[in-house]
């Protein structure tokens, strides 16, 4: 089955701990992203690739660190979550930019 | 930013009836999207619209977009109670392929 699988998908931290979300897609496509949905806000894009090794910020990428060194993988890393982080963090994939996205589940972080 | 916006924040209708869901935005794009999301899940793409395109349909959804107003509508026809649901609007900027970014949204409610 294609899909955008996303791990933890709760999950309850303190202020500092680092910690990192994993995102993975089979469908082979070349872009991934991350957002956060915050309620009155929408989603915001955090980072995105446009392929393997080739990252870029969206409008809210302070805090927050990518890396693409798979094709399938883009973990999405809390170097010292602050509770401004809180929030619904969602994955997704699309066979390149600029076409449709594929979201994951969801990973709902609390950090306190 | 080119945020989308959306109105209305939220819509109540009866099954049967339609629903129009507008979204402006603030620069110019490659094409706009709109995408579904069932309380607290991973949102769904619905239908992609490119800047050289004025309408496009898919099912019971007809979209519609005006690049000289800057403007997208959204029109569900027959509603039914499982088109109940928050509809999102996203935007990919004139330069910026990859950068995906989303309107708050419109809250819709299907009463059977």
């Amino acid at each position: 089955e294609a899909q955008v699988t996303q791990n933890p998908r709760y999950l309850i931290t303190v202020t500092g701990k680092k910690l990192t979300v994993t995102c993975s897609q089979n469908m082979n496509h070349e872009y991934m992203s991350w957002y956060r949905q915050d309620p009155g806000l929408g989603l915001r894009q955090i980072y995105y690739s446009m392929n393997v090794e080739v990252t870029d910020k969206g409008d809210v990428p302070e805090g927050y660190k990518v890396s693409r060194k798979e094709k399938r993988n883009f973990p999405l890393i809390l170097e010292s979550p602050s509770p401004n982080q809180t929030s619904l963090y969602f994955c997704a994939s699309s066979f390149q930019g600029s076409y449709e996205q594929y979201f994951g589940p969801g990973t709902r972080l609390t950090v306190t | 930013s080119q945020q989308g916006e959306e109105d209305p924040q939220a819509l109540s209708i009866q099954e049967g009836e339609n629903a129009t869901m507008n979204c402006s935005y603030k620069t110019s794009i490659n094409n706009l999207q709109w995408y579904r999301q069932n309380s607290g899940r991973g949102l769904v793409h619905l239908i992609l619209i490119r800047s050289n395109e004025r309408e496009k349909h898919s099912g019971r959804l007809r979209v519609t977009l005006d690049t000289s107003k800057k403007s997208s509508s959204l029109l569900i026809t027959a509603s039914r109670a499982a088109d109940t649901a928050s509809y999102f609007c996203a935007t990919e900027g004139g330069t910026s392929y990859g950068k995906l970014t989303f309107g708050q949204g419109t809250i819709l409610t299907v009463h059977p």
